[in-house]
């Protein structure tokens, strides 16, 4: 099956840093990639749709200038948490659709995002 | 807009016993239905998925059906297993975005199994 790498799996950072985070899909081409955000114990929220060559679209309430959404390729889509503070802290996962597999969607592992 | 309502957790449940986690959702066309697992501190899996009416998916075990008449997608195990704790997630995955929709979760449901 269709495989979404993420990267890093954990960071711990600095308040006031930034962090990148990395979605890859390995073996397929992936127009439009997605970010959630999820909370201890709670479901995961869309945070915004990535599509490829052009701006990403935030769902009402993300702050686009907060998180960065690049998506350079057909396979690499990048979230960049600018200025962390402690409450940007939480589990962030990608997820990318193939449109050879249209009725799926593929995730990736996850990253634990903790700042400190 | 799209919605997913599930059974709120934790379900703890012995060993052997039977199971059922509710699930429906509010869409508009026709929707693919999801459950995807996740053990943890890790992602989210696959568990099983049916893309069009009265399918049913089945995977390790699981099972659900997708009743578009009462737009339910119950998933079911026959008898559970203690590693099969870990939290459900249904999901929905809409047909009118031409791609570009993402997926609309339930909020999870979390199962315990004890020995």
């Amino acid at each position: 099956g269709a495989v979404v790498s993420q990267h890093p799996s954990w960071v711990i950072c600095k308040s006031g840093t930034s962090v990148k985070i990395e979605c890859r899909s390995l073996d397929f081409q992936a127009t439009t990639m997605f970010w959630y955000r999820q909370f201890p114990k709670q479901s995961l929220m869309l945070m915004a749709t990535s599509n490829e060559g052009s701006k990403a679209t935030y769902e009402q309430g993300v702050e686009k200038d907060k998180f960065l959404i690049n998506h350079a390729s057909l396979t690499l889509s990048t979230l960049t948490v600018t200025s962390a503070h402690p409450e940007d802290s939480s589990f962030y996962i990608c997820s990318a659709r193939d449109l050879g597999v249209p009725t799926e969607a593929f995730f990736g592992q996850g990253t634990r995002l903790t700042v400190v | 807009g799209n919605s997913v309502t599930q059974m709120e957790g934790p379900v703890t449940l012995s060993e052997e016993a039977f199971l059922t986690i509710n699930c429906t959702y509010t869409a508009t066309g026709y929707p693919s239905l999801f459950w995807y697992v996740q053990y943890p501190g890790e992602g989210l899996q696959l568990l099983l998925k049916a893309t069009k009416a009265d399918d049913k998916g089945s995977n390790k075990g699981f099972e659900a059906t997708y009743r578009k008449e009462t737009t339910s997608f119950h998933l079911e195990k026959g008898s559970v297993q203690v590693s099969d704790s870990a939290v459900y997630f249904c999901a929905l995955l809409g047909t009118s975005g031409g791609g570009a929709d993402g997926l609309t979760f339930g909020k999870g449901t979390h199962l315990i199994i004890q020995p």
